[in-house]
């Protein structure tokens, strides 16, 4: 069994330019999280997603970032106009149910803005 | 709202000692509580949890954690620290279908 794959493992982005994270879940898992990681700082939740919906954006900043979870394909995170504060590990996590309380973590995906 | 406070940003024990990370929330409503370890640029590995039942949980690698209602806490143990264990481990709490509050973490140094 594969586990939450994530790509790529580190991004090397310049000011201004777009991020796009991507995050297969656990096969049969229906439901995606993505958090992020700042330096010394634990995860901090942005975005529940099931198949083509958005459940939950909350800790979603209001502008440049988005997410989706298509019908087939990976979740994808994307970061417009990234600036040097969007540097971070972001992870996703997938979990075959609702109620949050079996998520499994990707390795994340490591985000440097230059 | 739910919160997650871990005293310690930094623990160091030495190898075969007494491990012990702690961890206290505030939650409105019984909260489910969880134990990850993450080791350095990976993921997140889930050690332990508590639902519901049994306040003493029994995780991987030799770990517990023991929920305490009336002190609303969620402390990490493990009789004897082995060199593998040296790693960064994080609380959260779930309230509800929240998504899950983490704690800052606590960096955990094993000396030989």
């Amino acid at each position: 069994n594969a586990g939450v794959m994530q790509n790529p493992r580190h991004l090397v982005r310049r000011r201004g330019q777009e991020a796009r994270l991507r995050c297969s879940p656990m096969k049969g898992h229906s439901h995606v999280y993505w958090y992020r990681q700042l330096p010394e700082e634990g995860l901090k939740f942005m975005v529940y997603l099931q198949k083509e919906n958005i459940i939950d954006e909350s800790g979603m900043p209001k502008e440049r970032f988005s997410a989706e979870f298509p019908k087939e394909g990976p979740s994808i995170l994307r970061i417009q106009q990234v600036v040097r504060g969007d540097s971070a590990a972001y992870f996703c996590a997938s979990s075959p149910r609702t109620g949050g309380d079996e998520q499994y973590f990707g390795p994340g995906t490591r985000l440097t803005v230059t | 709202a739910q919160s997650v406070t871990q005293l310690g940003s930094h623990v160091s024990v030495s190898e075969g000692a007494l491990v012990l990370l702690r961890c206290n929330y505030s939650s409105s409503v019984p909260p489910y509580l969880f134990w990850y370890v993450q080791y350095p640029n990976q993921g997140l590995q889930l050690l332990l949890k508590y639902t519901t039942g049994a306040t003493l949980v029994k995780g991987i690698n030799g770990f517990e954690a023991e929920f305490k209602k009336s002190e609303t806490s969620f402390h990490l143990t493990k009789p004897s620290a082995h060199m593998s264990d040296a790693a960064e481990y994080f609380c959260a709490v779930i309230e509800g279908n929240t998504p899950l509050v983490f704690g800052k973490g606590t960096r955990l140094s094993v000396i030989a």
